[in-house]
């Protein structure tokens, strides 16, 4: 069964550029939730989406974005690009809350995030 | 607001040691619950158990074992007879139960075990 899938795995901008990152989920999987990475304030949820409806969000400022897509892809964006915004992004997929469902993330290798 | 507090920054060990890290949360909800993650250094969050709130019973799984005491508030791993593949960055982590939200985790700072041959 493969894992979840994150592009790219390394990048690099400069400041006030946008970037893009994908994920795809495990098969099935119909939840996807982002998290990022720092080594100042660690893991911290960016948002959640579930059958292309985010449901829940963080606290991150409008410029960090996400959607999901039908076949539960997602990907996230950042606008204007900050030197702070450099970290591992990371994305996690699970099953709903269906009944039988342990509720566990499963992590993607993440995509590490350079700003110049 | 939900809390979680890993103490142990930096933990090293020789081979076969027995280690805990320890791990304290704080949170107003009734029902929880609770995570542990080990991170390799390709990246990776790997999902080593998942507790609920409602059930405080220890669970052991080869080497590792956990204990959650609701009264302390802590949900404690220890690694028993460590091996040089159990180096990584742990974290513990809280979720809401309620439907829906339970995957918006609060992780903690992480502690880095370092076992030495």
């Amino acid at each position: 069964k493969a894992g979840v899938t994150q592009t790219p795995r390394y990048l690099i901008k400069t400041r006030g550029q946008q970037v893009t990152l994908s994920c795809s989920p495990i098969s099935g999987h119909r939840s996807v939730s982002w998290y990022q990475q720092t080594p100042g304030q660690g893991l911290q949820f960016l948002f959640e989406y579930f059958s292309e409806t985010q449901r829940n969000k963080g606290n991150f400022p409008g410029r960090f974005s996400g959607r999901q897509f039908s076949n539960s892809r997602s990907e996230m964006n950042v606008s204007t690009l900050e030197l702070g915004d450099s970290a591992l992004y990371l994305c996690a997929s699970s099953l709903s809350r269906d009944r039988g469902n342990t509720g566990e993330l499963f992590f993607g290798e993440g995509s590490r995030l350079t700003v110049l | 607001a939900q809390k979680v507090t890993q103490a142990q920054t930096e933990i090293s060990v020789v081979e076969k040691e027995d280690v805990t890290l320890d791990c304290v949360y704080e949170t107003r909800d009734t029902t929880y619950y609770l995570f542990w993650y080990k991170q390799p250094p390709s990246g990776e969050l790997v999902f080593l158990i998942r507790r609920n709130s409602f059930d405080e019973q220890n669970e052991i799984s080869g080497r590792y074992s956990w204990n959650f005491q609701k009264s302390t508030s802590s949900f404690n791993f220890t690694i028993t007879a460590s091996q040089v593949v159990d180096s990584a960055v742990y974290f513990c982590a809280l979720s809401p139960y309620s439907g829906g939200s339970n995957y918006k985790l609060t992780f903690g700072k992480g502690t880095l075990l370092t076992v030495n041959p």
